[in-house]
């Protein structure tokens, strides 16, 4: 598609529940990220993906995150056991990868409340 | 590691006077840096970039930055704000593989 496309737009889950939040970065695009942004918190980096290989999970903020990517193309982030403090809206992003002056595009995010 | 310190949190302007919205990284090597806009439940629009070509870089909507980097600043202005300049601006860099490190935002407020 032309942009970066993100499912669900919003999601309001119990506490506890596992969610999965989808992105569909631009066509071509070899690098992917993917970002949180909290109130309070700013924007926290989570995840990098070059191809299907994650070279940088640094962000990740505890191990009931995980991502992965498929075909080069779709990824999914998924949430186990949510808790309250995972409330944020969760961003995606791509660039054609590679160097560090690309354009990275985001999408317009995935809002997610825990109740 | 590198950072960025956007210097206002907000910053109030009347429609037709310029914008001065401040930024200062920190990097250990030649940084790439980016202006990104975010209007109210809307997603990041990319303003402009620097990737250590011209030192002035214009980018949409009539905004441009300088960089400096005997200041390590990278400041966005732009000459005549419009209603539609209000929103949140977020200072960014970049390097190696393109881990960007986000400055706490400004946000922009235009009154008539």
């Amino acid at each position: 598609g032309a942009g970066v496309s993100q499912s669900p737009s919003n999601k309001v889950t119990e506490k506890g529940k596992d969610v999965e939040l989808r992105c569909d970065p631009i066509s071509g695009h070899t690098a992917l990220y993917w970002y949180r942004q909290s109130l309070g918190q700013g924007l926290e980096f989570l995840i990098y993906f070059q191809g299907n290989s994650a070279p940088d999970k640094s962000g990740l903020p505890s191990d009931r995150f995980s991502a992965e990517r498929t075909g080069g193309s779709v990824s999914t982030l998924t949430i186990q056991r949510t808790q309250q403090e995972d409330s944020a809206v969760y961003l995606c992003a791509s660039s054609p990868g590679g160097y560090s002056g690309n354009t990275i595009y985001f999408g317009e995010g995935s809002w997610l409340t825990v109740v | 590691a590198q950072s960025v310190t956007q210097l206002d949190s907000h910053v109030s302007v009347s429609e037709g006077t310029p914008v001065l919205l401040r930024c200062n990284y920190s990097s250990s090597y030649s940084p790439s840096l980016f202006w990104y806009v975010q209007h109210p439940n809307k997603g990041l629009q990319l303003l402009l970039k620097y990737t250590s070509a011209a030192t002035l870089v214009k980018g949409i909507n009539g905004f441009e930055a300088e960089f400096k980097k005997s200041e390590t600043s990278f400041h966005l202005t732009k000459p005549s704000a419009h209603m539609s300049d209000a929103a949140e601006y977020f200072c960014v860099v970049s390097e190696g593989f393109q881990k960007l490190v986000f400055g706490t935002g400004t946000r922009l407020l235009v009154s008539p």
